[in-house]
């Protein structure tokens, strides 16, 4: 497999449930983020890392767990979600966080669509 | 105030067409700019970038920044039903970091 695969595609949860969405990149990159993507609003940061370190934080709420057990794998541990939080989760990966943007571009997953009930 | 704008659409033209997608922003303290596609039900690519300084072309597209009125373009040419997709628009926090500030995207449709 080449690129940034994230598992499940889509994913339906009740707002006690707790899962977690998968994401794995085959780029050989350092950097790993999670982004947030809600209709007609920008992407929003969620977490950044890079060489396996949390660098990034945007103020996300705890109900959001992220885990980066090496650099080609991220997860995002969720638990006691809102309907507010239904979204497309994005992943993606870049080369590393010492280049610029255009240098180092990111490099993204089709995302989970997720859906809380 | 935010920081990129983007009409979010859609705009729908007939294939053929040339196309304009333009964002403004408010911050003119950055030397490039980039454009990202989405196409439905995938992540976001990078399609190209562009320094403040003036336009850049590959192939069909055209990416132009005009500093004076702080508005950025993209233009396509002979646009194609494969055209069809969200862009959108993004700048650095700043020149050196990694970080980006994002448009909302604006939907195209090209029509066969």
């Amino acid at each position: 497999e080449t690129g940034v695969t994230q598992t499940p595609r889509h994913l339906v949860m009740g707002m006690t449930n707790k899962k977690s969405l998968k994401c794995e990149q085959h780029l050989g990159h350092n950097a790993m983020y999670w982004y947030k993507q809600s209709a007609k609003k920008p992407l929003e940061l969620m977490f950044v890392y890079n060489f396996k370190e949390q660098t990034e934080n945007n103020s996300v709420p705890s109900r959001f767990s992220p885990e980066c057990p090496n650099s080609s794998h991220l997860f995002l541990h969720l638990h006691t979600l809102q309907p507010e939080d239904s979204a497309l989760y994005l992943c993606a990966s870049s080369q590393d966080l010492t280049s610029s943007s255009y240098n180092s571009p990111l490099h993204f997953g089709n995302g989970t669509r997720l859906t809380v009930t | 105030q935010k920081e990129v704008e983007q009409d979010p659409g859609p705009l729908s033209v007939p294939e053929g067409a040339i196309v304009s997608l333009n964002c403004t922003y408010s911050n003119s303290a950055f030397q490039y700019f980039m454009w990202y596609r989405q196409y439905s039900r995938k992540g976001p690519e990078l399609l190209m970038y562009t320094y403040s300084s003036g336009n850049k072309e590959d192939g069909r597209f055209t990416a132009q920044v005009d500093k004076s009125s702080k508005y950025i373009s993209l233009f396509i040419r002979d646009s194609q039903p494969s055209d069809s997709a969200t862009y959108l628009c993004a700048r650095p926090l700043t020149d050196s970091n990694y970080q980006l500030i994002w448009g909302a995207g604006t939907k195209l449709i090209i029509k066969p």
